[in-house]
């Protein structure tokens, strides 16, 4: 099992729609969870750290389930500024923080 | 704001060649990282450092080695170039925990070709 999976998507939305991405990893040990942006030829920035008891930052909502092993990113009313790669990072023991692939969001007017 | 500068955003060397790659942070990190990100295979760390002199291979270190003489400059080394090395090369760093546990500031990246 790859240590942290994700749908690269495409995922292709009209403005305004709700999105949501997925990621699983393996490490059960893993201890802290992040959601980055990279915009295209861009470098990735953080978006939002993901908390055990879930957080939400304006239109973007992050989810733990650390039993599945699951991690979860939710972006409502979509605007086209949203378009970009969403790579999901877990942090396990003892070694340096894991991307996943990314996910592609395209939102389209 | 934290800013993470790569010397070059562009470079093609030949096969072979010697090719060296510097970052530089300007926030006191203890952390830095070398990965490079294809197309289809993500972001893969090749180096990270949590100290002046201090380094630790990551999942492809093969074919790079890497240099941190200063806190805040952290240098990526291909001895001979080949051109499976193409790629982009990002530089990263990081304040806190003992491997990148806090959030990391990326460089704009240098796109490598290998002819």
């Amino acid at each position: 099992r790859k240590e942290v999976e994700q749908d690269p998507g495409p995922f292709n939305v009209p403005e305004g729609a709700t999105v949501a991405f997925n990621c699983t990893y393996s490490n059960s040990a893993s201890q802290s969870f992040f959601w980055y942006r990279q915009d295209c030829r861009k470098e990735p920035k953080l978006l939002m750290s993901v908390y055990s008891s879930g957080n939400e930052d304006g239109r973007f909502t992050a989810q733990l389930n650390r039993a599945s092993q699951y991690i979860s990113l939710l972006i409502r009313d979509s605007k086209l500024s949203d378009s970009a790669t969403y790579l999901c990072v877990v942090n396990p023991p003892g070694t340096a923080l894991i991307f996943g692939k990314g996910t592609t969001l395209s939102v389209s007017s | 704001d934290v800013k993470v500068t790569q010397s070059s955003r562009y470079l093609v060397k030949r096969t072979g060649e010697k090719v060296f790659l510097e970052c530089v942070q300007d926030m006191d990190h203890e952390n830095m990282f070398w990965y490079r990100q294809d197309p289809g295979l993500g972001l893969r760390l090749i180096y990270f450092s949590y100290d002046v002199k201090m380094k630790e291979k990551g999942d492809i270190p093969e074919g790079y080695s890497v240099s941190r003489e200063k806190k805040e400059r952290f240098s990526l080394i291909l001895e001979s170039a080949s051109t499976n090395q193409t790629s982009m090369y990002l530089c990263a760093s990081s304040l806190i925990g003992s491997a990148g546990g806090g959030e990391l500031f990326f460089g704009e990246g240098s796109r490598l070709t290998v002819l």
